[in-house]
């Protein structure tokens, strides 16, 4: 079945510096999507790309589709505190009803 | 309109008994999914819904599993006989058909059975 690796899989930086975050596949996608989850709370979206090579800023966050479409990354710029969280790549397949799949998860942590 | 609804926040249930969750989506979205969270996994499709037919079930959703969506509006999980193993995040989104930029997820339903 289709499967979503992410890397790191964890990681510990200082307020300020730079963020860069993996995601590879063994499938084609035809969206990427990029999710971050606090504890206790629901994935919220953070960026959505649709077009392989599309590279795509929602603030101090970047995110790229890979021209292969088979994968992602994403870079949030001078991390602050609030960056803390788990952040999912997840591959939309454009079906009937455009399923979602998730992979494992980058846990952020950012040190003041 | 303020998003996925999901109730109750929190369950505890010993093991054997029945629990049901439900979950508001947005109201213009027609696309409702269930999703389960395991500590430290990123969430795994459960079932769809497009208005209140279900058209898809995961592997995943066993035979003690049912969700319902009765008049496409709101939708039900329900857990019969729960297991140790059934310990989890169940996560509600939607999405309308229309639009291609991922789901609305809810905040879950973190079920803690005992």
């Amino acid at each position: 079945g289709q499967q979503l690796n992410q890397s790191p899989q964890s990681m510990f930086i200082q307020e300020g510096e730079d963020v860069s975050m993996n995601c590879t596949s063994s499938s084609i996608f035809n969206t990427w999507l990029w999710y971050k989850q606090e504890p206790g709370e629901g994935p919220v979206l953070l960026i959505a790309l649709y077009k392989a090579g599309e590279l795509t800023s929602n603030g101090r966050l970047t995110a790229q589709f890979g021209i292969t479409r088979k994968d992602s990354f994403l870079n949030i710029s001078a991390s602050i505190p609030s960056d803390v969280g788990i952040y999912f790549c997840a591959g939309q397949v454009k079906t009937s009803y455009d399923k979602v799949i998730f992979g494992p998860g980058t846990s952020l942590s950012v040190i003041p | 309109d303020t998003g996925v609804s999901q109730n109750p926040r929190h369950k505890i249930t010993k093991r054997g008994q029945n629990v049901t969750f439900r979950c508001d989506p947005i109201s213009e979205h027609n696309r409702l999914y269930w999703y389960r969270q395991t500590l430290g996994q990123g969430p795994e499709f459960l079932t769809y819904f497009q208005n209140e037919a279900q058209l898809e079930k995961s592997r995943l959703l066993s035979d003690r599993f049912s969700a319902e969506r009765p008049k496409g509006s709101f939708s039900t999980l329900e857990i019969q006989r729960t297991e140790q193993g059934d310990s989890a995040m169940y996560l509600c989104a939607s999405s309308h058909f229309r639009r291609e930029d991922g789901y609305t997820f809810g905040s879950g339903t973190r079920l803690t059975v005992v």
